[in-house]
This record gives C-alpha cells, sequence and structure tokens, in this order.
C-alpha cells in the first residue's frame, strides 16, 4: 500500500460525457502528479501540482484539467470523452519540492470510454 | 521532448534465467531510476541510480548508470514467477524542475 487513494477504481462511460478522478496523496506529501497509460504503452505525464498550485505541464489536452485543493487532495477532470482517453489514469504524490525521483503511485482509476 | 527508448519490449523467458534490460536517451540525466508495475497496480520504486558508472543491487536485481549519462541497465538474476511485471526506467535532469521523464516499459512474463 503506497498510501495514495484513487477513486473510483473503475468507470465506465460515453464518448461526450465528463469523469472526475480523484486522487489523496500520501500524508505530508505536497506534489501530486497525473500519469496517462494506455494500453501496451507507457506511462504519460499530464500535469504536476505541489500545494496546490500547478508545477509543471506534460502532455495534457485541452479537455483535461486538474487542480489541487487545500487539503492536498486533487482532481484529473475529463471532458467531452473520446474513445481514445480510454486508459489507466495515475496519481502519484511526492514528498517535497527537490526530491530525488521516487514517486508513490496509486492503483489507478481505469476509464473506458464507449 | 526527451524521450527515453527502453528495450527489449517485452520478454518471455524461462524460470531461473537471467534478465537484462536497458535504457537509452540522447539526453543526460542526473538520476536514473527503475521502477516496476505489478498487474493491477501502480508502479513501485525498485533502485535509484545518482552517478555515473554507479552500480547498486537490490536482492536480485542490479542496475546501472551508464557513464556517459545517457543510459542505464537493469539486470534480474534467477527470475521466478513472482518477477513478472512491466519494468519501467525514468530518468531526472535536474534543470527539469520535478518531471521524471519514464520510458516505454518492458513487459516481463515468467514460464514456470
Amino acid at each position: 500500500d503506497s498510501g495514495v487513494t484513487q477513486t473510483p477504481k473503475h468507470l465506465i462511460t460515453a464518448t461526450g460525457q465528463r469523469v472526475t478522478l480523484r486522487c489523496s496523496p500520501r500524508s505530508g506529501d505536497l506534489s501530486v502528479y497525473w500519469y496517462q497509460q494506455s494500453l501496451d504503452q507507457g506511462l504519460q505525464f499530464l500535469i504536476q501540482y505541489y500545494n496546490g498550485e500547478e508545477r509543471a505541464k506534460g502532455n495534457i489536452l485541452e479537455r483535461f484539467s486538474a487542480q489541487q485543493f487545500p487539503d492536498l487532495h486533487s482532481e484529473l477532470n475529463l471532458s467531452s470523452l473520446e474513445l481514445g482517453d480510454s486508459a489507466l489514469y495515475f496519481c502519484a504524490s511526492s514528498p517535497r519540492q527537490g526530491w530525488t525521483g521516487e514517486l508513490f503511485f496509486g492503483e489507478g482509476s481505469r476509464l473506458t470510454v464507449l | 521532448g526527451q524521450q527515453l527508448n527502453q528495450s527489449p519490449q517485452s520478454m518471455f523467458i524461462q524460470e531461473g534465467e537471467d534478465v537484462s534490460m536497458n535504457c537509452t536517451s540522447s539526453s543526460i540525466f542526473n538520476t536514473w531510476l527503475w521502477y516496476k508495475q505489478d498487474p493491477g497496480e501502480g508502479p513501485v520504486l525498485l533502485i535509484a541510480l545518482y552517478k555515473a558508472g554507479e552500480l547498486t543491487s537490490n536482492g536480485r536485481l542490479t542496475a546501472q548508470f551508464g557513464t556517459t549519462r545517457k543510459d542505464s541497465f537493469l539486470n534480474i538474476s534467477a527470475s521466478i514467477p513472482s518477477d513478472v511485471g512491466i519494468y519501467f526506467c525514468a530518468g531526472l535532469r535536474n534543470n527539469a524542475g520535478n518531471m521524471l521523464t519514464f520510458g516505454g516499459g518492458t513487459r516481463l512474463m515468467v514460464k514456470p
């Protein structure tokens, strides 16, 4: 158990819909990262937040947005969903800025768009 | 952007065999890390390397930070069925904030 909690674990929805994925980082961790893992593909970095502020942006579509709240939990919003958005979405957390690369991953939210 | 090329993409081996995989880049990285993703779970850190030429072991796993700082290697000795999973290399550059770049992964399958 990494200490990172993601909900929901599974989500099935239709094209054009909007979903919200939720992540609670490990206790005390200030940074939250979102990654997308499509079938048979690697981990694509989407976005990072540190203590409520956006710190880095990767290959995140304009239809996607995220935020980190004062209690440090984060939400990833996916809108106007397309079939290609079906993937595993991972949240990860790390303890501080200037850290040495260890990320603690949640178990992921599997999104299926039909 | 930065890319890490990981090979092989997949391996199907017999239990007891040794495994080698590598990760290469056209860019220099200051830190190399190896993660493992068990089926149905998130990746977990196996080994972190912080200096060029560094060789670090974690049980049956040994990883090396390439001397050019553009590559890294992971070896698994005497594989067992629970080694099954996807192994990801990841690189960190000091001047790239906290952005970890991941390789595409090596899917390892072990036949008992």
